[in-house]
């Protein structure tokens, strides 16, 4: 069965630091990833999207690569902040008949300390 | 602009009993997703729902079932409720159904059931 794995359940940082967040998968194989941020108590907020033919995307002070050979995709956090704490969530799409279906993995917490 | 919406926020609800959760999508939005996230895992999807059809359904029994209104807006419905329902019940909205349509996802009910 299809399977997401986020490295860590909780990631500890200091600020100005990289924050390196993994995502592999087995059994699947995603058109698209996407990287979300979850705050307690409140929903995701979608941040980055890669298509299984890009190799790296950029956003202001995210990076994410995508590997379809090693089935990994690396979520960084570049000079973090204390107000980066939250848990980041990875997600999996695919083609055709799972068009809605978004598969979740357990998310990673990150603390950013000042 | 109001993002998405999710009503009630919390509900406390015994076994066997019914429960209707509303979601108002995003405006311009047609499309609207329902997941539930146990504590500390990711959300799952449960389905999608398009054109006031259910579109495509995740691995939840017929105990859940939804529906779409004409102005978008969506209802899930949880039938003879189980311990294990209590959750945090999440409404994603798109334009379209396509996964790289960017997912705004609302805040979230809050289920217990007792």
């Amino acid at each position: 069965s299809q399977k997401i794995e986020q490295n860590s359940e909780a990631l500890n940082i200091q600020e100005g630091k990289t924050a390196t967040l993994t995502c592999n998968y087995t059994n699947y194989s995603p058109a698209y990833l996407q990287w979300y941020r979850q705050d307690p108590g409140r929903g995701p907020v979608f941040l980055l999207l890669i298509r299984e033919n890009e190799k790296e995307k950029r956003k202001e002070r995210l990076k994410v690569t995508f590997d379809t050979t090693l089935k990994q995709s690396l979520f960084h956090i570049t000079a973090s902040q204390p107000a980066d704490s939250a848990t980041y969530l990875c997600a999996l799409a695919g083609y055709g008949g799972s068009q809605g279906n978004l598969i979740f993995g357990k998310g990673t917490k990150l603390s950013v300390k000042p | 602009d109001a993002g998405v919406t999710q009503s009630p926020t919390h509900l406390i609800k015994t076994r066997g009993q019914q429960v209707t959760l509303r979601c108002s999508p995003k405006s311009g939005h047609d499309t609207v997703s329902w997941y539930q996230q146990a504590l500390g895992q990711g959300p799952q999807f449960i389905f999608q729902y398009y054109e006031e059809e259910e579109r495509q359904r995740g691995n939840f029994p017929d105990r859940f079932s939804g529906h779409q209104f004409p102005n978008y807006s969506s209802e899930l419905n949880v039938n003879a409720l189980l311990l294990g329902d209590s959750a945090l019940y999440l409404c994603a909205s798109s334009f379209g159904r396509a996964l790289y349509n960017e997912q705004f996802f609302g805040p979230g009910t809050r289920l217990t059931v007792l």
